[in-house]
Parts: structure tokens; C-alpha cells; sequence
């Protein structure tokens, strides 16, 4: 079945550095492509999406290009910041079922 | 706007015991999910329901059961809790039944542990 897979955390950072979250997917067809943020005692909220490929999601600073060549739709930000920290979630959208699967999350520590 | 309202924000709760966890959308989305966030595994879908009067099956249902009476509420109910029912439980809904298209947004989360 689709399935995603993320780096493992926690990813720790200084601030003002260049950060990288790898993301590939498996999946029959072509999936959405979605950044999932969890700020500490929060639930989660869309950071960013593609929806095909070639597609370049991009909000707050944050990037991911959907590389269907390469499965992969990695997570960049050039400068992070310390209120960044948090947990980020990759996820594609199941085409069977139109259901989210979700990556098991990567933790992002940003330091002054 | 509240937006998703989950409660209660955290329950510790006994073996055997049935618990109902609440959550109310006031965006009038059609389509809400429950799902599980465990340590390691990611968010799983328990149930979800696409409009009002319809539920369906996720990746992890056994144990629980919900209901959509009407399109803002819907509540998880665990008949009989067991420890491994321990977990963070988000509710989310999104405006379309086209659920992998369509932004979904999540509650704040009720933290449950079941001894």
C-alpha cells in the first residue's frame, strides 16, 4: 500500500541555518503531497501542498518540490528561527480512498 | 471562531472504563476524522465520516465507534478501554468529502491513558 517516509529526528539546528526534512513516498498514481506542522500542545495544521508534479509548495519560508522521479517531496527552509521548532509531518493523499497517510513525524529543535 | 473544540484535554482513565471523547467543528465542514498519534507510528485514522449520518473505518478502528448525528459533532467513544488505548487523539475535518485533496484541520488534542 502508499506509504511515506520521513527522516528521523530530532533534527537540531542553530538558528538563521538552512534546514532539509527528506520526504519520499510510496504510492500508485499520482498522490497530493502535503507539510503537516505540529507546534508544542497544538494539533496539527497544513504548512504547505502540491498536487502534481513539478509543483513547488511554499509558505512561511518553507519549500517542497513534488519530484515524481525521485518520490521525494523534501522540506527546505533557508534561515529557521527558533519559534520554527516543531514537529513537521509529510503526508500524501491515499487515491484508493482518498484518505491522508501520514509520515511518523520529524522533530525540529532550533536554537538561538 | 473556534474552529475544533476537542474534550477534554486530557483523561486518565481505567481499564474496562467507557469513555466518550468529544469534538465540535463550528465551519460546517462535511467530512471529519478521528485519528491516533503514537510515539514513533505517525498519525492513524480511526473512523471518519463524510456528511452528516455517515461513518466509515480507518486504518486502526478496533475498539472504537463513533456517530454523526449532525454535521458539527462527533463523537469517539471507547466502549471498553484497554492500555493500549493510551494515546493522543486529534479530531480534524475538512470542507470536501475528497478527504486527500482537501486541507484538513485538526483539534488541540485529548491526551488519554488508560491504566
Amino acid at each position: 500500500g502508499d506509504s511515506v517516509t520521513q527522516m528521523e529526528g530530532p533534527v537540531t539546528l542553530s538558528e538563521e541555518a538552512f534546514l532539509t526534512i527528506n520526504c519520499t513516498y510510496t504510492a500508485t498514481g499520482y498522490p497530493s503531497l502535503f507539510w503537516y506542522v505540529q507546534y508544542p500542545g497544538e494539533g496539527l495544521q497544513l504548512l504547505l501542498k502540491a498536487t502534481k508534479a513539478d509543483d513547488k509548495g511554499s509558505n512561511k519560508g518553507f519549500e517542497a518540490t513534488y519530484r515524481k522521479e525521485t518520490t521525494s517531496f523534501h522540506l527546505e527552509k533557508g534561515s529557521v528561527q527558533v519559534s520554527d521548532s516543531a514537529v513537521y509531518f509529510c503526508a500524501l493523499s491515499d487515491l484508493s480512498n482518498d484518505k491522508l497517510i501520514f509520515g511518523t513525524g520529524t522533530r525540529l529543535q532550533v536554537f538561538p | 471562531i473556534a474552529g475544533i473544540t476537542q474534550a477534554p484535554t486530557s483523561q486518565i482513565l481505567a481499564a474496562g472504563r467507557r469513555m466518550t471523547l468529544r469534538c465540535t467543528q463550528d465551519m460546517r465542514h462535511n467530512a471529519m476524522y478521528w485519528y491516533r498519534q503514537d510515539l514513533g507510528l505517525g498519525l492513524r485514522l480511526i473512523h471518519y465520516s463524510n456528511t452528516a449520518g455517515t461513518t466509515g473505518k480507518g486504518e486502526v478502528p478496533d475498539g472504537y465507534s463513533v456517530s454523526r448525528a449532525n454535521t458539527d459533532d462527533f463523537p469517539l467513544t471507547l466502549a471498553s478501554a484497554v492500555p493500549s488505548q493510551t494515546s493522543v487523539y486529534f479530531c480534524a475535518s475538512s470542507d470536501s468529502a475528497e478527504q486527500g485533496l482537501d486541507t484538513q484541520y485538526f483539534g488541540p488534542g485529548t491526551r488519554l491513558t488508560v491504566l
